[in-house]
């Protein structure tokens, strides 16, 4: 089964626009971690927010906030005010607190986002 | 600069060919781990160490082999290479372990064709 689902393969979205970018993860542990990574056209892996399973607030960094919702086990990235530079793809990754793999990450397929001008 | 030095950063190898892709990171992170990039598939984690001289198998181990004898060094062996072993290489670093919300330092990849 899988861990991590992004359901959305690609979007575009407007230069200013908020676009958000859905993630939803299945896990059994009651502490894990989220994270969020952006993979520019240069190829590398940049770590972008963290949300901790005992977090009660959402993260939030510069533009980037996370809307987590326990419950339904979701960890949607908000990207406020687009930029054309935002136009990478997008990985939603698990960390779980279990031994399984060494507690390494699970990440989903990746959506990818382009910013129109 | 800190981080994760992976090299080289492209290869091109033939059917049965074998090499070494080759990682190192000057953080002192205990955990490092390799991963490959296929379109479609997100990352998937080959081998990992939690330690000098420790390793595991991650979820698609099969081709590859690894070794951990410095804390800095967590080569990645390809002993016969396929062409289904064609895919973009990424080996990570992080604190550990058990700091949940420490995230992996990623290097810079490496993009590996096998013709």
């Amino acid at each position: 089964a899988q861990k991590i689902t992004q359901t959305q393969p690609g979007m575009f979205v407007q230069e200013k626009e908020a676009v958000t970018l859905d993630c939803t993860y299945d896990t059994s542990d009651q502490s894990y971690g989220l994270f969020w990574y952006k993979q520019p056209s240069s190829g590398e892996m940049i770590f972008l927010i963290y949300q901790g399973s005992y977090d009660e607030q959402n993260a939030t960094e510069g533009r980037y906030s996370l809307n987590f919702q326990k419950a339904r086990k979701s960890a949607n990235l908000v990207i406020s005010a687009s930029q054309l530079g935002d136009s990478a793809m997008y990985f939603c990754a698990m960390r779980e607190g279990g031994s399984n793999y060494g507690q390494n990450f699970v990440f989903g397929p990746g959506t990818r986002l382009s910013v129109l001008p | 600069n800190a981080g994760v030095t992976q090299t080289p950063k492209f290869q091109v190898l033939k059917t049965g060919q074998s090499m070494t892709l080759q990682c190192a990171q000057d953080m002192n992170h205990e955990y490092m781990s390799w991963y490959r990039q296929d379109p479609g598939m997100g990352l998937r984690l080959i081998h990992y160490s939690v330690g000098a001289g420790i390793t595991d198998q991650g979820e698609v181990p099969n081709g590859y082999n690894v070794s951990r004898s410095t804390t800095e060094d967590f080569p990645l062996r390809l002993l016969s290479a396929a062409p289904s072993q064609t895919s973009v290489y990424f080996c990570a670093s992080r604190e550990g372990p058990g700091r949940i919300f420490y995230g992996y330092t990623f290097g810079s990849g490496t993009r590996l064709t096998v013709v």
